[in-house]
C-alpha cells in the first residue's frame, strides 16, 4: 500500500483555521484519500474522502494537490472538541472488497484556548 | 440509530487464561473489522468479515488469537493464553459492504484489555 507522511503534532487556537497536511508521494491512480480522527479514549471517527476535487462537509475541506502526492484537512475554526489524533489514509480501488484501513502515526492536534 | 457496541468496555485478566470480546456492528453492515491499538502505538487491522466470505485473518498475530462471526451479526474475538503483550484497546469497526471505496467504518468504543 501506498504510505503517508503527516507532522506527529501541530496546535492551533481556538476558532483559528486549522490545515494538517499530508504526503503521499507514491499513490497511485486508483487511491482514494480519507482522513479519520480519533478523539481521546473514542475509537475513530470518518472525517472527509476525496479523490480528485476538493470536497467540503459540515466537518471539514480536503484541499488535494494537483499531482495528489500531497493533501491538506481544513478545519475552518477548531474548537476544543476538535482535539485529537488525526490519521491520512490511502485506500486503492483495486483493493474494493478489501476494505482494511492501514493506519499510520497520524498528527496529534492540540486546540488552545 | 445504534452504533457498533462492544462489551466489555474493560477487561483485566491473568496471564495465561483465555478472554472472549463481543462485538455487535450497526444492523445491515455487512462488514465487520477488528483492529486493536496498543499504548502509545497506531490502529493495527486483525482480521476482516465481508458476508458469508472466508474472513482474511491476514493480521492476527499468532494462532492464539481467532475470532468468528455467527449468523452474520455478532462477532467474537477470542484470545487464547493471554500474554502481557496482549494489553491493547481492541477496536471494532463495521461497514455497508461492497458498495464504494469510499465506504465509513463505524468504530465501536473499543475494548480495553489488562493482561497482569
Amino acid at each position: 500500500d501506498a504510505k503517508t507522511t503527516q507532522p506527529n503534532s501541530m496546535e492551533s487556537n481556538e476558532e483559528e483555521p486549522v490545515h494538517l497536511p499530508c504526503n503521499h508521494s507514491t499513490i497511485s491512480g486508483t487511491d482514494y484519500i480519507h482522513w479519520y480522527r480519533q478523539l481521546p479514549s473514542q475509537g475513530p471517527e470518518y472525517v472527509i474522502h476525496g479523490l480528485t476535487s476538493n470536497v467540503n462537509n459540515r466537518m471539514a475541506s480536503l484541499a488535494i494537490a494537483e499531482d495528489r502526492k500531497s493533501s491538506t484537512l481544513i478545519l475552518h475554526r477548531a474548537t476544543l472538541r476538535d482535539a485529537a489524533v488525526y490519521y491520512c489514509i490511502l485506500r486503492d480501488v483495486k483493493n474494493f472488497g478489501n476494505e482494511k484501513l492501514t493506519f499510520g502515526t497520524g498528527t496529534r492536534l492540540t486546540i488552545i484556548p | 440509530g445504534a452504533g457498533v457496541s462492544q462489551s466489555p468496555s474493560n477487561k483485566v485478566t491473568e496471564k495465561g487464561k483465555d478472554v472472549e470480546l463481543r462485538c455487535d456492528p450497526i444492523s445491515g453492515h455487512t462488514a465487520l473489522y477488528w483492529y486493536r491499538q496498543s499504548l502509545g502505538q497506531g490502529l493495527e487491522f486483525l482480521i476482516y468479515f465481508q458476508g458469508n466470505s472466508a474472513p482474511d485473518k491476514s493480521g492476527l498475530p499468532s494462532d492464539r488469537f481467532s475470532a468468528e462471526r455467527t449468523g452474520g451479526s455478532v462477532s467474537t474475538l477470542t484470545i487464547q493464553r493471554t500474554q502481557q503483550e496482549d494489553s491493547a484497546v481492541y477496536l471494532c469497526a463495521s461497514s455497508l459492504g461492497f458498495t464504494s471505496v469510499g465506504e465509513t467504518q463505524y468504530f465501536g468504543p473499543g475494548t480495553r484489555l489488562l493482561v497482569l
